[in-house]
């Protein structure tokens, strides 16, 4: 098993490009996340998606957008990316009983 | 809103030095307690679950335990390749529209540094 799998591994973008950050996950899991990790900011979280099909708000979804796919499938889409959106960008799925959570390894975002 | 605070901010300790992270928290509805490792450049990894005060588990050098305000990460006789940042998350219950959803809100973290 994979686990989680996220692509690109690093990207630079230039302020106003658009761009799909990709996430998928082999362990049937209904739940899944996207978070950003900033120095001193911790882990935020900016969408959730709970089932296939459903997509919520999180605490920083501004200037950000996610599709669900399928049930192995979870991306983020900026479609004007600015400087403040440079960061660490993680994706994670949630087992349905337990709410462990397991994170993929990362896209590290810069916008210049 | 559900908090997390973590101290200390860093420790560094010698090969075998035992000590112990603190986890504080505050949250609505306590599905479960979390601790997760990370090491420079990867994603989190999921150490513990705690669901209930008085709750304790092990993994190697490491035990973890909950109390209804806190949590402790011990370890025991650390070695350099327990050298990571330690995070605490808790996850509380918040329905929006209806529905009931987890919520995971992180700390910001513990650098543990072990030298041989």
């Amino acid at each position: 098993n994979a686990g989680v799998t996220q692509t690109p591994k690093f990207q630079v973008l230039k302020t106003g490009q658009s761009m799909t950050l990709q996430c998928a996950q082999d362990m049937n899991h209904n739940s899944m996340y996207w978070y950003r990790q900033d120095p001193g900011m911790g882990l935020r979280l900016i969408y959730y998606s709970a089932s296939e099909g459903t997509t919520d708000k999180g605490e920083v979804p501004n200037g950000y957008n996610v599709s669900r796919l399928n049930k192995r499938e979870f991306s983020l889409r900026l479609e004007s990316a600015a400087p403040s959106q440079t960061s660490v960008y993680f994706c994670a799925s949630e087992t349905t009983f337990t709410y462990e959570q397991y994170f993929g390894p990362g896209t590290r975002l810069t916008v210049t | 809103e559900d908090q997390v605070t973590q101290s200390p901010e860093a420790l560094r300790l010698q090969e075998g030095e035992s000590s112990s992270l603190n986890c504080s928290y505050t949250v609505s509805g306590l599905r479960g307690l979390f601790w997760y490792r990370q090491d420079p450049g990867k994603g989190p990894e999921f150490l513990f679950t705690l669901y209930s005060a008085g709750e304790e588990k092990e993994k190697e050098r490491l035990k973890a335990t909950l109390t209804k305000k806190e949590s402790f990460l011990h370890i025991t006789a650390p070695k350099p390749e327990d050298s990571a940042t330690y995070l605490c998350a808790v996850q509380g219950e918040w329905i929006t529209g209806g529905t009931s959803y987890g919520k995971l809100t992180f700390g910001q973290g513990t650098i543990l540094t072990v030298h041989p």
